[in-house]
């Protein structure tokens, strides 16, 4: 069974613009979430998306944005992009739903942003 | 905010057993106590979870303390490829949902 997946694997943007990244779940899943890891701040819950809905969301300014498609693929969209945006966005996929299950989480290699 | 704390960063010898301790003082009844671990320039790897028992499975065994307030995660017989960050994190329940809240990690060194 393939993984997830995360594209691209590295991105270069300049202040102000704005950026798509992508997230295919392993096949079957339909839960992913979304994270930002920095040096200073570790790994960050950005949102989780369950059947195309946005179901937790952490505590990121609405320039972080995110859907899911019918697929269960998923993309998170960042605008007006800061320096502080630089960083590794990881993103997870499971198989269970609500309570359900054990929780595990399956990563993809993650997106490396960086903002000049 | 990280319901985890963790040692920043530990050594310890190839094919020995390592010991990462967690504490989650705060920790709730309901809420369970996670593992994953990150390769460098890789995503989180899952080890481990448990509530109240012990658990062991083919990577790792978790020791949680009778008041849970801590537990431990040991890697039976270390190798030079467990380099790593360890974390430690807590499930949350959240409405019909859940919620791993991540802590800073240990840095786990193996040396040959």
């Amino acid at each position: 069974k393939a993984g997830v997946t995360q594209t691209p694997r590295y991105l270069i943007k300049t202040r102000g613009q704005q950026v798509t990244l992508s997230c295919s779940p392993i096949s079957g899943h339909r839960s992913v979430s979304w994270y930002q890891q920095t040096p200073g701040q570790g790994l960050q819950f950005l949102f989780e998306y369950f059947s195309e809905t946005q179901r937790n969301k952490g505590n990121f300014p609405g320039r972080f944005s995110g859907r899911q498609f019918s697929n269960s693929r998923s993309e998170m969209n960042v605008s007006t992009l800061e320096l502080g945006d630089s960083a590794l966005y990881l993103c997870a996929s499971s198989g269970t739903s609500g309570r359900t299950g054990r929780g595990e989480q399956f990563f993809g290699p993650g997106t490396r942003l960086t903002v000049l | 905010d990280a319901k985890t704390t963790q040692p920043p960063s530990m050594d310890c010898a190839e094919g020995r057993a390592a010991n990462l301790p967690c504490n989650h003082s705060t920790i709730s009844g309901n809420e369970y106590v996670y593992w994953y671990r990150q390769i460098h320039s890789q995503g989180p790897q899952y080890i481990i979870h448990g509530l109240k028992n012990n658990e062991t499975n083919e990577m790792a065994s978790l020791i949680i303390t009778e008041d849970r307030k801590s537990s431990t995660l040991i890697l039976p017989h270390a190798t030079l490829r467990d380099t790593a960050v360890y974390y430690c994190i807590v499930r949350v329940a959240m409405d019909s949902n859940y919620q791993l809240i991540w802590g800073a990690g240990t840095k786990l060194i193996i040396k040959p």
